[in-house]
């Protein structure tokens, strides 16, 4: 089974708008990643949020973390048509440096 | 800066047939991880290295087997594949405690 669940799983916005991703994991976690796909390639790392974090920034991302809900939001400003991509949480677990369990993505359309 | 680097980019097999897929750490990286991505779904975690010693398992075929050598560089070695062996197979690196695993660009495996 999945640690992790994203909705929406595919979300389509227009140029400009934000786009708000959601993640749920299920056990207690060490830091919660997100990272970004382009059509079935790479996967690039995108912002690292810690167990004892609740809010990170990073250019046009913002993560927020609910370790008491096991949840995690990323949220895309002033999207571009370059942001157009699957879009991953990852979990590591409380031992530091172990596997990393992911969500099931989702798939962001921005439609210029 | 340097990458993870991953080779081949692209295999193609037949049924029953084996193969060795390549991954170079970032530099001064210790730890090397194998994940499985199957079309559409997430990555599936299947094995880990630190310093050139199994540190963690997943859900990884009896048919499958890797190792790091001494230049931290690892093999995933796939024998009898199989039609659903066919996937994206990605390599990630971490140095020491750092919390970020950094990605290749992955192999494809495409199985005939």
């Amino acid at each position: 089974s999945q640690q992790g669940e994203e909705d929406p799983q595919a979300l389509s916005i227009q140029e400009g708008e934000n786009a708000t991703m959601n993640c749920s994991y299920k056990t207690s976690i060490n830091n919660l990643q997100w990272y970004r796909q382009n059509s079935g390639r790479g996967l690039v790392h995108l912002i690292l949020i810690r167990s004892n974090e609740r809010e990170k920034h990073s250019g046009r991302l913002r993560v927020t973390l609910d370790t008491s809900k096991k949840s995690s939001s990323l949220l895309i400003t002033a999207s571009r048509a370059a942001d157009t991509a699957s879009y991953f949480c990852a979990t590591d677990r409380e031992t530091s440096g172990s596997r990393l369990t992911f969500g099931e993505g989702t798939q962001l359309t921005v439609n210029p | 800066a340097a990458g993870v680097i991953q080779s081949p980019r692209h295999l193609i097999k037949e049924k029953r047939e084996t193969a060795t897929l390549k991954c170079y750490p970032i530099p001064r990286h210790d730890t090397v991880y194998w994940y499985q991505q199957g079309p559409g779904q997430d990555p599936q975690f299947l094995i880990s290295f630190y310093e050139k010693m199994q540190s963690d398992k997943g859900s990884i075929p009896d048919r499958f087997s890797a190792q790091q050598f001494s230049d931290y560089h690892s093999e995933l070695n796939m024998s009898s594949l199989e039609l659903g062996d066919s996937a994206l197979y990605f390599c990630a690196s971490r140095r020491g405690l750092e919390e970020t695993q950094y990605f290749g660009p992955g192999t494809r495996l495409l199985v005939l």
